[in-house]
């Protein structure tokens, strides 16, 4: 079965970087997409970017110089790096796989927070 | 880039009523439209992919319809497990975007 089971919560100061995995198992890695999300608490969906794990080829959002996202085939794991951290990045991130421009199974969520 | 509102931004039903969420593109997203529900504490899962087809595993009370800029989820008769946020998403073209979330509360 299709899973993706993301690493444990961070804490982060401000000013710091973060990098959160995804890991997948139960399908072929290479034929699908991952994308980030994000919630803040309280919070609607805002969508970070996506990687296509085929060619590596990334699409980000509005926080698109300060993300980069990456996979490692070896490992079919995925990576969302967020540097430069503020409280306003304090959020659960998700990753999920796209298929055919359809995120259609998602991790658990990452719980990240930025303190001081 | 491509603005997707939603509403209502919550709404109150019963048991067994039939509810309709709207979402509404800024520009022409054909039938790129995807929709989520979010319970509690939980990761969105995907009900609706190309607007109006029926992710495997979601109960056919779910329906979805619309393309270019207007579209709509229906649920033809609400469940208890149903009382949750929904959330629409074009990936016409990027940035992706979600519309903002219809809570979706018992009356």
């Amino acid at each position: 079965q299709v899973q993706l089971v993301q690493s444990g919560p961070e804490v982060q100061k401000p000013g710091a970087s973060v990098k959160v995995s995804c890991k997948a198992s139960g399908y072929t890695f290479t034929n699908y997409g991952i994308t980030w999300v994000r919630q803040a608490p309280g919070q609607g969906l805002e969508w970070m970017g996506w990687i296509s794990v085929y060619n590596g080829n990334t699409y980000y959002g509005h926080n698109q110089d300060r993300v980069t996202m990456t996979t490692d085939t070896s490992t079919s794991t995925a990576y969302m790096e967020l540097r430069s951290l503020t409280s306003d990045d304090t959020a659960v991130y998700y990753c999920a796989r796209v298929s055919g421009g359809n995120p259609d199974y998602w991790g658990q969520g990452t719980l990240v927070t930025v303190s001081s | 880039d491509i603005q997707m509102t939603q509403s209502p931004s919550s709404l109150s039903a019963s048991v067994g009523d039939r509810v309709t969420i709207t979402c509404r593109a800024s520009q022409s997203i054909a039938s790129s439209l995807s929709w989520f529900q979010q319970r509690p504490g939980k990761a969105p899962q995907l009900l609706i992919y190309a607007a109006s087809s029926l992710q495997s595993g979601v109960p056919s009370r779910f329906s979805g319809s619309g393309s270019g800029t207007d579209f709509t989820l229906t649920i033809s008769s609400l469940q208890p497990k149903d009382f949750a946020t929904y959330y629409c998403q074009q990936s016409y073209s990027s940035p992706w975007a979600f519309g903002q979330g219809t809570k979706v509360e018992i009356k």
